[in-house]
């Protein structure tokens, strides 16, 4: 059975500081992953897609992933953190015979201090 | 264009009531999928559904129940509610039935209160 791990329930970085937050998955087929980000009140927005093309996914507002079969990872980073991160990131995988079916994570919430 | 809509927006029903939520997915999507986000959970999957038919159901009790209609939007239905039920319910559409090739568009999720 597939399942996501997000590492930290909550993290905390200053503004201008590097943003790492981490998810391992656990998959027996080839897995696509996302990574998804949620403000507070509002629904989920894609920040990028792992479908097994290139390891290194760039995503949007600066994000990228890197996918790690060896370490079965798929940690979320961002070089320079702005205030307006701060929210909610889930990780999430689904495999090619479950169709529409999303996992998700229990999420990292990221505070980003001036 | 229009994004994945959903309605109500918010919604406070009493135990034991009846729910039906409602979603419009981004014009062309023929897949809608339902989930349930738990307060500090991540989302948890309730159903799929792609040309009209139920493709995927996770681990939820019969009270839940789905439908999609030829326009592709889609209603989740709930019966008997329980205090447990409360909860933000998204929609997610897709272009196809295997959502992960295409990718998923969220809406803005219904906030279910159930006192």
């Amino acid at each position: 059975a597939q399942s996501v791990t997000q590492l930290g329930s909550h993290v905390s970085v200053s503004e201008g500081a590097l943003v790492l937050l981490r998810c391992n998955y656990s998959s027996s087929v080839p897995p696509y992953l996302f990574w998804y980000v949620q403000y507070p009140n509002q629904g989920l927005q894609l920040l990028l897609k792992y479908t097994s093309a290139a390891t290194l996914v760039k995503g949007i507002n600066g994000f990228e992933a890197e996918f790690k079969k060896s370490e079965t990872s798929f940690h979320l980073t961002k070089p320079s953190a702005h205030m307006s991160d701060a929210a909610e990131y889930f990780c999430a995988v689904s495999v090619g015979n479950q169709g529409g079916k999303l996992i998700f994570g229990q999420g990292t919430e990221l505070s980003v201090k001036p | 264009d229009a994004g994945v809509t959903q309605s109500p927006t918010h919604l406070i029903k009493t135990r034991g009531q009846h729910v039906t939520l409602r979603c419009s997915p981004i014009s062309g999507h023929k897949s809608v999928s339902w989930y349930q986000q738990v307060l500090g959970q991540g989302p948890q999957f309730i159903f799929q559904y792609y040309e009209k038919e139920e493709r995927g159901r996770g681990n939820f009790p019969d009270r839940f129940s789905a439908r999609q209609f030829p326009n592709y939007s889609s209603e989740l239905n709930v019966n008997a509610l329980l205090l447990g039920d409360s909860a933000l319910y998204l929609c997610a559409s897709s272009l196809g039935g295997a959502g992960q090739l295409y990718g998923y568009t969220f809406g803005s999720g219904t906030r279910l209160t159930v006192v």
